[in-house]
C-alpha cells in the first residue's frame, strides 16, 4: 500500500454535478489536508483536519465540502463547481500539527476539469 | 510568520551542468526547511529535509541542501544533472510549533541534452 492514495486520479465533470475526490492514508497520521495546485499558481492549502476535527479553512468557497469521518480518510465533496475550479487536488498528511517537524507526505492528485 | 521566495520560476541547465535552485526564508521561530520534487501529474515528493543538526543536508537523488543561518537561505544542489531531474521543485519552511508548512511557489527544472 502507498502511503496516501488518492481516487480518482481524473474526473471531468459538470458545472451542475456533483462528485467527490477520496483520500486514504495508511502512514498513521492525525493530520490531513487538501491543497489546490492551479496553473501557474502557487499550491493552496484548502483545509487542515487534526485527530478529525477541521482546524483550518482558508476561505474557500462552500461549493467544496470537507469531509473527514476518521484520521485516516478525506473526502472532498464537489457541486456545482466553476471553470475555474479545475485544477490538481492534492491530499496530504502528518503527524498533529505542532508536534511535529510539519513534514508533509502527498498523494499523487486528482486532476478535476470542469465543463 | 513565515514565508519563502524561490528565486527563478523557470531555471535551464545542461545535462552534467551543475544544479543550483534558490530558497530564501522568513521565519519567527528556527525553521524546519524542505524541498520537494514534483514530476508531471504527480503529487509531491520530499527531496531533503534541515530540521536541526549539520546544516548540509543530503537528499535523495544526489540533490543536496545547505542551512545558512546567516543569509536565510537553503539552496538545493546537485553537482551533475540528468535529464531525470527535469521537474518542479518547492522548497517550504515550517517550525517546532508550526501549523502548517508554508511553501514558494516552486521553481521549473529543465535539462537540456
Amino acid at each position: 500500500e502507498t502511503g496516501v492514495t488518492q481516487t480518482p486520479r481524473h474526473l471531468v465533470m459538470g458545472m451542475t454535478n456533483k462528485k467527490s475526490l477520496k483520500c486514504e492514508q495508511h502512514l498513521g497520521h492525525n493530520a490531513m489536508y487538501w491543497y489546490k495546485q492551479s496553473a501557474k499558481k502557487p499550491l493552496e492549502l484548502m483545509f487542515v483536519y487534526n485527530f478529525k476535527e477541521q482546524t483550518e479553512n482558508n476561505s474557500v468557497p462552500s461549493r467544496f465540502s470537507p469531509e473527514c469521518p476518521n484520521s485516516s480518510h478525506l473526502f472532498l465533496h464537489l457541486h456545482t463547481l466553476q471553470p475555474e475550479d479545475s485544477a490538481l487536488y492534492l491530499c496530504a498528511s502528518s503527524q498533529p500539527t505542532g508536534l511535529n517537524t510539519g513534514e508533509l507526505f502527498f498523494g499523487e492528485g486528482s486532476r478535476l476539469t470542469v465543463l | 510568520a513565515q514565508s519563502v521566495t524561490q528565486l527563478g520560476s523557470h531555471v535551464s541547465v545542461s545535462e552534467g551542468a551543475l544544479v543550483l535552485l534558490r530558497c530564501n526564508y522568513s521565519s519567527s521561530v528556527p525553521p524546519y526547511l524542505f524541498w520537494y520534487v514534483q514530476y508531471p501529474n504527480q503529487g509531491l515528493q520530499l527531496l531533503l529535509k534541515y530540521t536541526t543538526g549539520a546544516t548540509l543536508v543530503k537528499g535523495i537523488n544526489g540533490f543536496e541542501a545547505e542551512f545558512k543561518k546567516s543569509e536565510t537561505s537553503f539552496h538545493l544542489t546537485k553537482p551533475s544533472a540528468h535529464m531525470s531531474d527535469a521537474a518542479e521543485y518547492f522548497c517550504a519552511v515550517g517550525g517546532r510549533g508550526a501549523q502548517k508548512l508554508v511553501f514558494g511557489q516552486g521553481t521549473r527544472l529543465t535539462i537540456n541534452p
